[in-house]
């Protein structure tokens, strides 16, 4: 089975340009996570959506950062404009049933950003 | 203010000896924790969950210990390996405005040495 698929999974770019990075999900999967990791944070949730709806976005840096799930099988995290602190390897993940029955996350391999 | 805490400094072992892992955490009460290995350049990959009735936890050569009085996790490896060299992550569930979501831990660096 595939798991979760990233791309890019390296990017490069210059301070002020939009980026994109998209996820597509575990085929019946129906959360999806986005978190971001850094030496200084560590690994930080950023949003999460339940059956394609945004459930909780508090861990957003700003209004900067954006994301969407148009369908159950792809979604995106958008940085407009990026700066050299959003440099990190953002990680989307996807689980099948709820985090509250203790169901595993299971993760991208990443898209690493660099912002110059 | 909620806080995990693990090991942030590098855990130096010979192969054979077990290694132990620390999980704290303050001002959470998490149904379960769970642990991950992420090796560099990839994603973290699940390796055990813990329920919080339970004391201990055990797969192949992987044991896990949850005491929810101290509000600490140890994850622990016997006979290590080379192989085993990662960084483990410890992750424990929350809610938040009725959904649970994992929140995790900076991880620990696991080295053994042959």
């Amino acid at each position: 089975d595939a798991g979760v698929i990233q791309s890019p999974r390296h990017e490069v770019t210059e301070m002020g340009q939009e980026v994109t990075l998209r996820c597509k999900p575990i085929s019946g999967h129906n959360s999806l996570f986005w978190y971001r990791q850094t030496m200084m944070r560590g690994l930080e949730l950023l949003i999460y959506f339940n059956n394609n709806v945004p459930i909780d976005d508090s861990g957003m840096p700003e209004d900067r950062f954006s994301a969407k799930m148009p369908n159950a099988s792809f979604s995106t995290l958008k940085i407009q404009p990026s700066e050299p602190r959003d440099s990190a390897v953002y990680f989307c993940a996807s689980t099948k049933g709820p985090l509250s029955s203790g169901n595993t996350i299971y993760f991208g391999e990443g898209s690493w950003l660099t912002v110059v | 203010s909620q806080k995990i805490e693990q090991n942030s400094e590098a855990l130096n072992i010979q192969e054979g000896k077990t290694a132990t892992l620390t999980c704290n955490y303050t001002n959470y009460s998490p149904a379960y924790l769970q642990w991950y290995r992420q090796d560099p350049g990839r994603g973290p990959v699940f390796l055990l969950l813990i329920r919080e009735n339970e004391k201990e936890k055990r797969k192949e050569r992987l044991k896990v210990t949850f005491d929810t009085t101290l509000k600490q996790s140890l994850f622990h490896i016997t006979a290590s390996q080379p192989a085993d060299s990662a960084t483990y992550l410890c992750a424990l569930d929350t809610t938040s405005g009725g959904y649970n979501k994992l929140i995790f831990g900076a991880g620990t660096r696991l080295a053994v040495h042959p």
